[in-house]
């Protein structure tokens, strides 16, 4: 199976400053006939179930405010959160679609310092 | 807008068969893939497979000889069976609707809130 490997496990922001998550896959997940990387990131808060930010590691889901973004290609990746707001507390999880089984990262709690 | 919910019975005996469904408002079952994802407490989210909009399964590997998913259009429900379940198996159960971007449909975009099965006797 394609292991997602997420650092760091937990993160402290300000409000307002920049929160940084990465994604390590342990094969790439970089399709080449389309050039796609098969890579997307969800925000779960608590409560309630993970909901899709991220798609092709940069494609902003519909609705999704712009201080979300993703970047990377074939085995590392980044979430950033440009200005971190309060409502963006929660754990952040990157996926693989790439090969089956698709698997999920370990997740990254991210707060409010 | 589409809702998604899960139900079933929250606990389950070892070597039972585990059976949750899925009831999907604002729109057809038939119309998408659907996937069942668990997060067992303290452990990272496992995709456990998904149906597609013909009625084919593709189910993780790991899982494929106990698991069965499957669609009842008449009651725009999905469904899934998990048989000799062990303590492995406790954990909160989503089904999560795949959305179509690009003409692709690997994308989880409308969860149900889950629905949590423990196994023990």
């Amino acid at each position: 199976d394609l292991v997602m490997t997420q650092s760091p496990d937990s993160l402290a922001v300000s409000l307002g400053e920049r929160a940084t998550i990465n994604c390590k896959s342990s094969q790439s997940v970089l399709y080449g006939p389309n050039n796609r990387n098969y890579l997307g990131w969800f925000q779960q808060k608590p409560g309630q179930p993970p909901k899709l930010l991220i798609y092709w590691a940069s494609t902003r889901e519909y609705g999704v405010p712009d201080r979300f973004s993703g970047s990377g290609s074939g085995t590392d990746f980044t979430l950033t959160i440009s200005s971190l707001q309060a409502e963006d507390v929660a754990v952040y999880y990157c996926q693989q679609y790439y090969s089956n089984p698709w698997t999920f990262g370990q997740g990254t709690k991210v707060e409010i310092k | 807008q589409v809702q998604v919910q899960e139900s079933g019975p929250g606990l389950v005996k070892p070597s039972e068969t585990l059976s949750l469904t899925c009831t999907v408002s604002g729109g057809s079952v038939s119309s998408n893939y659907w996937s069942w994802i668990r997060q067992p407490p303290g452990k990272r989210m496992q995709w456990i497979g998904y149906i597609d909009n013909r009625g084919s399964t593709n189910i993780n590997p790991s899982l494929k000889s106990r698991v069965t998913i499957s669609v009842d259009t008449s009651k725009n429900q999905l469904s899934l069976n998990l048989n000799s379940v062990t303590a492995a198996d406790t954990a909160v159960y989503h089904c999560a609707r795949h959305g179509a971007r690009d003409g692709y449909n690997y994308f989880f975009d409308h969860w149900g809130q889950g629905t949590l099965v423990t196994v023990s006797s």
